[in-house]
């Protein structure tokens, strides 16, 4: 069964430093990838997703992923981070034996110092 | 503007009491979800639905129940079985298919006193 593994529980980054967001699953076969953002008591967003195509994939609010099929990894940047960016992120992936579901990664927080 | 409501932002719930969790949709999505949101756990799947009258116990069922009676409702009673209710329910949907994303309610947060 899928499994989507996001390694850090929260990640501290100064304003205006870049940040990297790491996210691996667990199977190669294909999958479609979802990064999406909560902020403080409010529901998810949909930040990016790659569906096929290029590896490089562009969100909003300054966010990019790169999808990696070797390393079964689909991680996020954002090359300088703001403090409105503070928030917690996840990761999620569809498979074709998924059964239209998701599946989650636990989140990472991520922390903005000023 | 098309999106999902949920009802009410804040519940308040005495131990015993069965409450019921409202989310509607005008998306004109066929899949609707509720999940539980705890600190540090991530989203855990309650229910879903993938057509009107029919649905599925995703993995954290116990303790409680979803009806589907029309496409654009898909509402959710946390009923006094459930040990420990105190959360924040998060209500999606999506268009039926592996490449769709799931758009997301703004949540209840539900208080058990």
């Amino acid at each position: 069964a899928q499994s989507v593994t996001q390694l850090d529980s929260q990640v501290p980054v100064f304003e205006e430093a870049p940040v990297e967001l790491r996210c691996n699953y667990s199977s190669s076969v294909s999958v479609y990838l979802f990064w999406y953002v909560q902020y403080p008591n409010q529901g998810l967003q949909l930040l990016l997703k790659y569906l096929s195509g290029s590896t490089l994939v562009k969100g909003i609010n300054g966010f990019e992923a790169e999808f990696n099929k070797s390393q079964t990894s689909f991680h996020l940047r954002k090359p300088s981070v703001h403090i409105s960016d503070t928030a917690e992120y996840f990761c999620a992936v569809s498979d074709g034996d998924s059964n239209y579901q998701l599946i989650w990664g636990a989140g990472t927080k991520l922390i903005i110092k000023p | 503007d098309g999106g999902i409501t949920q009802s009410p932002k804040y519940l308040f719930r005495k131990e015993g009491q069965n409450v019921t969790l409202s989310c509607e949709q005008n998306l004109n999505h066929d899949a609707m979800y509720w999940y539980r949101q705890d600190p540090g756990q991530g989203l855990r799947l309650i229910y879903y639905s993938q057509i009107v009258n029919d649905f599925q116990k995703g993995d954290i069922a116990e303790g409680y129940s979803v009806s589907r009676e029309k496409k654009e409702s898909f509402p959710l009673t946390v009923t006094s079985a459930q040990k420990n209710p105190t959360a924040f329910y998060l209500c999606a949907s999506t268009r039926t298919g592996v490449r769709n994303e799931q758009f997301f309610g703004p949540g209840t947060r539900l208080t058990v006193l």
